[in-house]
Formats: structure tokens, C-alpha cells, sequence
């Protein structure tokens, strides 16, 4: 079975700043892995997936997330936020057999102040 | 092109009274979720559709959730009677075609509150 650990629930940062959400996961076959995020009322929105080659990966929204095997990890990163980032943030893993099943992280809620 | 459709948005009902809700995905979709997101967690999956087949049902709590996806479009979530413990939102998410890690498009949800 897999799972996702988000080991911060809130993550508060200056407009402009720098911001990383940090994810790891579990697994013992190779996975898929996926960052989501949600703004408030609404439904998830995919914002990168890495699937294979190069474990860097740049979604939408100016975000990036690298594939770390060694340390099981999928960390996001953003080089400058802005105050319309403000929402909560899911990892989510899927083995690469079982492609339809998405196992979610608990969320990270990121609070970009002016 | 239109996103997923999830209605009703909110929904407030007593405890063991039954409640529905509905969900038209994105046009082609053939794969069709439903989620459950509780206060302060990640989505959980109930039951995933390929077309109008339930292939995956292993964490739909059978004894008072139902699902059907009739001519494998839309679907309708059941639960009856509610309890307190169903107060979470209800996200209904779609995928072109199974196992192909495509993405998955998720609606904005039903937000059920049981009193």
C-alpha cells in the first residue's frame, strides 16, 4: 500500500517570498506522484505530476516539484509567491499499476501574506 | 468545455434521513470518482467507475452508501440514513480512460452537514 505524509498543516509566507511544501511518501512499488491544489469552495486542480523521466517537474502557476527516489520525497516549490497562491496544497501518490487509485496527503495550508 | 458538474453545492439534513447527490462529468470521461473529503483531510476514494461498472468499491461503506453511473455518464451518490459521522464534502472527480495516469478533472464538491 502507499501513503503520503505532508509534515506541515500550515505554512505562512511574505508576497514575493520563496515557499517549498514539503511531501514524502511510502511505498514499496514504484509510484506516480501528483501535487493538487484547492481554493476555497472549489475542487482540486492538478498543478504538475511526475510520471517518469526527468524528476524535475514545472506545472502551472510558475510551481516545480523534484523526484527524490533516494529520500522518497516530492517537495514544492515556487521561487516567488503571490497573495492569489493562498490555498491548500494535496500530494497524492498512485502506483504505476494502479494508475486510477490516488492516495492524498492531508493538505497543506499555505497563508502568503502582503 | 464545460468541468465537472457537482449538484447540490451545500446540503443540511438530520440525522438518519437520506440524502443524494449528483454529478455530471466532463464529456468523454469515462472514468468516474467519488471522493470524500473530511474538515482538515485529504480526498478518500469511495468507488471509481470505468463506464457504468463499479471497479473499485473496496471503501464504500455498503451497509448505507449506494452509487449508481446508469448509460455511463452521470452519477448519483446515496446515503441512507445519514449519520453524524457523513459530514465531509462529497467530491465527484473524471478521467478520460483508465489506466493511463491521466488527470483527474474534480468538481467543487457537495458540502453535506448532519445535524
Amino acid at each position: 500500500a502507499q501513503s503520503v505524509t505532508q509534515l506541515d498543516s500550515q505554512v505562512p509566507v511574505f508576497e514575493e517570498a520563496p515557499v517549498e511544501l514539503r511531501c514524502n511518501y511510502s511505498s514499496s512499488v514504484s509510484v506516480y506522484l501528483f501535487w493538487y491544489v484547492q481554493y476555497p469552495n472549489q475542487g482540486l486542480q492538478l498543478l504538475l505530476k511526475y510520471l517518469s523521466g526527468s524528476t524535475l517537474v514545472k506545472g502551472i502557476n510558475g510551481f516545480e516539484a523534484e523526484f527524490n527516489k533516494s529520500q522518497t520525497s516530492f517537495h514544492l516549490r515556487k521561487p516567488s509567491v503571490h497573495i492569489s497562491d493562498t490555498a491548500e496544497y494535496f500530494c497524492a501518490v498512485s502506483a504505476v499499476y494502479n494508475t486510477d487509485k490516488l492516495i492524498f496527503g492531508t493538505g497543506t495550508r499555505l497563508q502568503v501574506f502582503p | 468545455e464545460a468541468g465537472v458538474v457537482q449538484s447540490p453545492r451545500y446540503k443540511i439534513i438530520e440525522k438518519k434521513q437520506p440524502v443524494a447527490f449528483w454529478c455530471n462529468p466532463i464529456s468523454g470521461h469515462n472514468t468516474l470518482y467519488w471522493y470524500r473529503q473530511n474538515l482538515g483531510q485529504g480526498p478518500e476514494l469511495l468507488i471509481r467507475y470505468e463506464n457504468e461498472e463499479a471497479v473499485d468499491d473496496s471503501q464504500l461503506p455498503k451497509d448505507r452508501f449506494s452509487a449508481e453511473r446508469l448509460k455511463g455518464v452521470d452519477s448519483t451518490l446515496k446515503i441512507q440514513p445519514a449519520e453524524l459521522g457523513d459530514s465531509a464534502v462529497y467530491l465527484c472527480a473524471s478521467s478520460l480512460d483508465p489506466g493511463r495516469s491521466d488527470t483527474q478533472y474534480f468538481g467543487p464538491g457537495t458540502r453535506l452537514t448532519v445535524l
